[in-house]
């Protein structure tokens, strides 16, 4: 069982550029959330799912989006890059609404914009 | 607005025991979590309080008062291994369960 995975590892980027950060759980769970973290910082909720075909916002979604078609996938997409949002991004999920506080990370994805 | 605060930065010795303490600022919430971070990782969940008192989990222990916004996790015969970066969170009640957090205490252990 791999848990949650994330892709890609590491990428540099171009401002203005489109990006998709991909996240995929294999443990069958209701929500997923996308979060940023940045150097000495907690963490920031950018947005999350709490069910398949649901989305909502979080503490900073601007400048990204989401997706839930199916309960394995939740991608984020920058539209248009800016340095700003160079950060360390983190997906995880949680069971569902009667287990939501123990979430489950993926390793991060570690993006530039330059 | 909703917050909560941690030390940056705890030193302790190895075999020793360390108190990080998180105090909050919300209007309510379903329960306080801890989790670890090691550099370059992702987080982990160590503890969850719904109740006020003491939740012990083998050499980690997590505390809950709601009377007090406090909370602290209490670590025991320090290891080496402990050494990481530790958050609390909160379950916000008018948020769709999503957890605010702490900025994140490092913990630096000494041999």
């Amino acid at each position: 069982i791999a848990g949650i995975t994330q892709a890609p590892t590491s990428q540099i980027l171009a401002a203005g550029r489109r990006m998709t950060l991909r996240c995929t759980q294999d443990m069958r769970h209701n929500a997923m959330y996308w979060y940023r973290q940045d150097l000495g910082l907690g963490l920031r909720l950018i947005h999350y799912s709490n069910t398949a075909g649901t989305t909502g916002k979080g503490e900073v979604p601007d400048g990204y989006s989401v997706s839930r078609a199916n309960t394995d996938d939740f991608p984020l997409t920058l539209a248009s890059a800016v340095p700003s949002q160079t950060s360390v991004y983190f997906c995880a999920s949680s069971p569902g609404q009667g287990n939501v506080d123990t979430q489950y990370f993926g390793p991060g994805t570690r993006l530039t914009v330059l | 607005g909703q917050s909560l605060e941690q030390p940056s930065e705890v030193t302790a010795v190895e075999g020793a025991i360390v108190q990080i303490n998180c105090t909050y600022q919300t209007s309510g919430f379903y329960g306080l979590s801890w989790y670890q971070q090691h550099d370059g990782g992702a987080p982990t969940f160590l503890s969850y309080n719904a109740l006020d008192g003491l939740e012990e989990t083998g050499r980690f222990s997590s505390f809950l008062s709601r009377s007090d916004s406090y909370g602290y996790l209490l670590l025991q015969e320090l290891q080496m291994k402990d050494s990481a970066s530790y958050f609390c969170a909160v379950t916000l009640m008018d948020s769709n369960y999503q957890l605010i957090w702490g900025a994140g205490t490092k913990l630096i252990i000494k041999p």
